[in-house]
């Protein structure tokens, strides 16, 4: 299975745009990237996915490497409750719904 | 409120004891999921359950019992656990078993097996 790799921890500042990065570089052509974060004393939370191009929603936009060998989960305004451990995630082609969490990057935001 | 309910959020139980965790969602999903989830790893995928048949079981030793009674409840019967059982135990759902469905998750049950 494809694996990805975070950094453990990044700080952010409140008000600023963060770039949290994920390397996958054993990535193959049909594995979508998703993007999960969990909140102090909950549950993970879907954040997006995308598979080549570029993806926005209202909680954050996907920029996927013309590659695919990297992506980055881009908080456009970091608030304190965006404090979280947020996870990038392959899956697999034909495997059912199977995520496989890794040990994401907490992110800690400074007021 | 994700649409998934988890009780109880919280169970102290013995070695010895029989104890179930209850899961429940409202958002007419036929997937559902229990994630095992320790201090300091990864999160787990223990059992997989669509349209209430079994689909996946993650060699689970067999004092996890689940069971999945209708597309709305899953149960994670427990008995004889060890304490390195203690962990957050995590229900999931989705709308089906496909790839790429969002995952909807509850809050946990935090067990402490003593």
């Amino acid at each position: 299975d494809a694996k990805t790799t975070q950094p453990n921890s990044m700080e952010s500042n409140e008000e600023e745009p963060v770039h949290l990065p994920c390397n996958h570089s054993t990535i193959s052509g049909t594995d979508y990237i998703h993007w999960y974060r969990q909140l102090p004393s909950q549950g993970p939370e879907y954040v997006i996915h995308g598979l080549t191009s570029n993806v926005n929603n209202r909680m954050a936009s996907l920029a996927i490497a013309e590659d695919r060998k990297s992506s980055t989960l881009i908080l456009h305004r970091a608030t304190l409750r965006d404090a979280a451990v947020y996870y990038c995630i392959l899956s697999v082609r034909n495997a059912g719904n199977m995520l496989t969490f890794g040990g994401g990057t907490r992110l800690m935001v400074k007021p | 409120e994700t649409g998934v309910t988890q009780t109880p959020r919280h169970l102290v139980m013995g070695m010895t004891n029989k104890k179930s965790l209850k899961c429940e969602q409202h958002l007419g999903h036929n997937a559902m999921y229990w994630y095992k989830q320790s201090a300091k790893k990864p999160l787990e995928l223990m059992f997989v359950y669509n349209f209430k048949e079994q689909t996946e079981n993650n060699s689970v030793p067999s004092r996890f019992s689940p069971e999945c009674p209708n597309s709305s409840h899953l149960f994670l019967h427990l008995h004889t656990l060890q304490p390195e059982d203690s962990a957050l135990y995590l229900c999931a759902s989705s709308q089906d078993w496909r790839e790429n469905e969002k995952l909807f998750f509850g809050s946990g049950t935090q067990l402490s097996v003593l």
